[in-house]
């Protein structure tokens, strides 16, 4: 079965940081883009970031960039995103989705962070 | 990037049809095929139901449809059921990705 499973969120003040964890099984994890995309509370999708299959490339929403950085280990079937200077209006809950050009096909569950002192 | 533009709300009564529509630039809509839609239920991840304008995943009822016509992207759903109460969210391609702002749909 495709499967991904968020890990990582949590209660973090402001200025701080977090690392995101996505892991995934039943598909051939380095064939395919992984994106993050955050619901904030009462809003709409927000897409965050995306990484390539491979890892060579990246893309990131303005309102993260210079703070979110998106990474993958294909060799634990994983993708991560490093959260730093993190403000209120980050809070939501992240998604990651599988894919990024074309469509997001299969989602986790999400993961709640909320940036508040 | 602004936001696609997406109706707050579509209500229709059971067995009608309603059409959701997903308003762009050249930018994005206007230019690229990979128009998608997801469905969300409260408290749920989104569910991919139309991707590359109209093309529906397996699995999905044939009541969704998609289209696109210019700057505008659009999602019927026939024959509406109790259970497609929900959020709806179109997203377009355009360098990066960028999501409507949602339309509830409620079925009277």
């Amino acid at each position: 079965e495709v499967n991904l499973l968020e890990s990582g969120g949590g209660l973090v003040q402001p200025g701080g940081s977090l690392r995101l964890s996505c892991a995934a099984s039943g598909f051939r994890f380095n064939e395919h883009a992984i994106s993050w995309v955050r619901q904030a509370p009462g809003k709409g999708l927000e897409w965050v970031s995306a990484i390539s299959g491979s890892g060579d490339d990246t893309n990131y929403a303005d309102s993260v960039k210079g703070r979110f950085t998106i990474s993958r280990d294909n060799s634990k079937n994983t993708v991560f995103v490093q959260m730093n200077s993190l403000r209120a209006e980050d809070t939501a809950v992240y998604y990651c989705a599988r894919g990024f050009y074309t469509k997001f096909d299969v989602w986790g569950q999400g993961t709640l962070v909320t940036v508040s002192s | 990037q602004s936001a696609l533009a997406q109706p707050a709300s579509v209500s229709g009564s059971p067995g009608q049809s309603i059409t959701i529509s997903c308003t762009g630039t050249s930018s994005d809509v206007g230019s690229f095929n990979s128009v998608s839609w997801y469905q969300q239920h409260p408290g749920k991840a989104p569910k991919l139901i139309i991707y590359d304008v109209s093309s529906r995943p397996s699995g999905v009822s044939n009541r969704f449809s998609g289209s696109k016509s210019g700057n505008t992207a659009s999602l019927t759903i026939s024959g509406l059921q109790a259970e497609d109460e929900a959020d709806y969210y179109c997203s377009s391609y355009t360098t990066t990705r960028i999501f409507g702002g949602g339309t509830k749909v409620t079925v009277l």
